[in-house]
């Protein structure tokens, strides 16, 4: 059974930096697609950035510049370190893992990680 | 960047039938997914490019598209499918995105 966990959320005043991390478990992170997707609260969902195989990356181009996912080069782990962070970036974090036939479509998603930007 | 448009709200009394649309333009040459997220829960996946159901989600939830409006429908809609739902395409044509519709609160009345 494949599991992402989310951890590294909280509260951070503006213009601060958190890393987000998501263990990965039941599939190698470094043979799939891994996303982070963000949810305001009260709000839709929002696609925030991906992680291809062999380590091409895509962003938001609201976060583009300010944040930069990565993966543990030996953990099944991956991460988005963010920094500069506004009110606007108060969201529910999740990850998620695009479907390998596409890459389209979000087929795996974890539980979240709340990030509250506030002073 | 590319917008995927959805009715805010779709109501619907029990063991009737819901449809949830997504429309955006040349939505006809893109896949679309579709998402239920419940309160407190993270997202699940109900139909994947265009019509394909996962494994394990009722055959009540079925997907399709015609020109450049896809659709959802839940047939003999149950209190348990109120939730909202989210419509989703890889947007290839410009900057590569994953975008996702505004999302549809499906109300059981």
């Amino acid at each position: 059974e494949v599991q992402l966990v989310e951890s590294g959320g909280g509260l951070i005043q503006p213009g601060g930096s958190l890393r987000l991390s998501c263990v990965v478990s039941g599939l190698t992170v470094r043979n799939n697609y891994m996303t982070w997707v963000r949810q305001a609260p009260g709000k839709g969902l929002e696609w925030v950035s991906a992680l291809y195989i062999g380590d091409v990356a895509f962003y938001a181009e609201s976060v583009k510049g300010r944040f930069t996912i990565s993966r543990h080069k030996f953990e099944n782990t991956v991460y988005l370190q963010m920094s500069s962070l506004t009110a606007e970036d108060t969201a529910m974090y999740y990850c998620a893992r695009l479907d390998s036939a596409g890459p389209g479509a979000f087929d795996t998603w974890g539980q979240g990680t709340m990030v509250t930007v506030s002073s | 960047s590319y917008v995927l448009t959805q009715p805010p709200s779709v109501s619907v009394a029990p063991g009737q039938t819901a449809r949830i649309t997504c429309g955006g333009n040349t939505l006809g040459s893109k896949s679309v997914h579709w998402y239920q997220q419940k309160p407190g829960q993270a997202p699940v996946p109900v139909v994947y490019y265009d019509s394909d159901r996962p494994s394990g989600i009722p055959e009540r939830f079925s997907g399709s598209k015609s020109g450049n409006t896809a659709t959802l429908t839940i047939s003999r809609v149950e209190a348990g499918d109120e939730a909202d739902f989210y419509c989703q395409v890889w947007d290839s044509s410009s900057i590569l995105s994953w975008v996702f519709g505004g999302g549809t609160r499906l109300t059981v009345l």
